[in-house]
């Protein structure tokens, strides 16, 4: 099925560093959705962003939808060990179908 | 938030023997759920889209008598994979949306299964 590019595949930071990754779309989306999975875990919601332009916090995460609708950043600062993980980009185009598009995830290993 | 749950959250069964998964919002009503299959390493791969009350919809590529959806009340939907085979062995994943939320699925934590 479709897909997002999302970059980078993966990371390897040193513990206190931050941390950027992106998503891009061909296609307009309404809705963004940053995503975390642990190994064995289903995602959990990070932040949902619905307007174009939008900047939204969640503790040391902040993510940003594009001003073009095609795009999407989830920036984390100052990383720790738990943020250990796989990030995945969603974006949903609007109605009531409620269907994502998910891009390849980004592998975030921390060194302590 | 909106909670998720699945249950078995890991199954081993023999070939050929069918498995029956549950997803149950836990404290929301949802309208729709969906099923996802997940290969290691990779991204979530959307099986179907199940509507309470009504027959579920399934991606290209994905058998309905293989995989079967019942979504009999607001908060339950099941995901049955018949006659098993160590092919179908995988990780599947349930979420929920909201009334309010349409486009925020919240994620259960997953059933691992394996068929030997």
């Amino acid at each position: 099925g479709q897909q997002l590019n999302q970059s980078p595949q993966s990371m390897f930071i040193q513990e206190g560093e931050d941390v950027s990754m992106n998503c891009t779309s061909s296609s307009i989306f309404n809705t963004w959705l940053w995503y975390k999975q642990d190994p064995g875990e289903g995602p959990v919601l990070l932040i949902a962003l619905y307007k174009a332009g939008e900047l939204t916090s969640n503790g040391r995460l902040t993510a940003q939808f594009g001003i073009t609708r095609k795009d999407s950043f989830l920036n984390i600062s100052a990383s720790i060990p738990s943020d250990v993980g796989i990030y995945f980009c969603a974006g949903h185009y609007g109605g009531s179908q409620g269907n994502l598009i998910f891009g390849k995830g980004t592998k975030l290993s921390v060194k302590p | 938030g909106a909670v998720v749950s699945q249950h078995p959250s890991r199954v081993i069964c023999k070939s050929g023997t069918s498995v029956k998964i549950e997803c149950r919002s836990l404290d929301f009503q949802a309208t729709t759920m969906f099923w996802y299959r997940q290969f290691p390493k990779k991204s979530l791969m959307l099986m179907a889209t199940s509507n309470e009350g009504s027959k579920a919809t399934y991606e290209q590529g994905v058998e309905k008598d293989k995989f079967l959806i019942n979504h009999a009340s607001l908060t339950l939907s099941t995901l049955t994979v018949t006659s098993a085979h160590p092919e179908d062995s995988s990780f599947y994943i349930c979420s929920a949306i909201t009334l309010a939320g349409l486009e925020t699925q919240y994620f259960g934590p997953g059933t691992r299964l394996l068929v030997l």
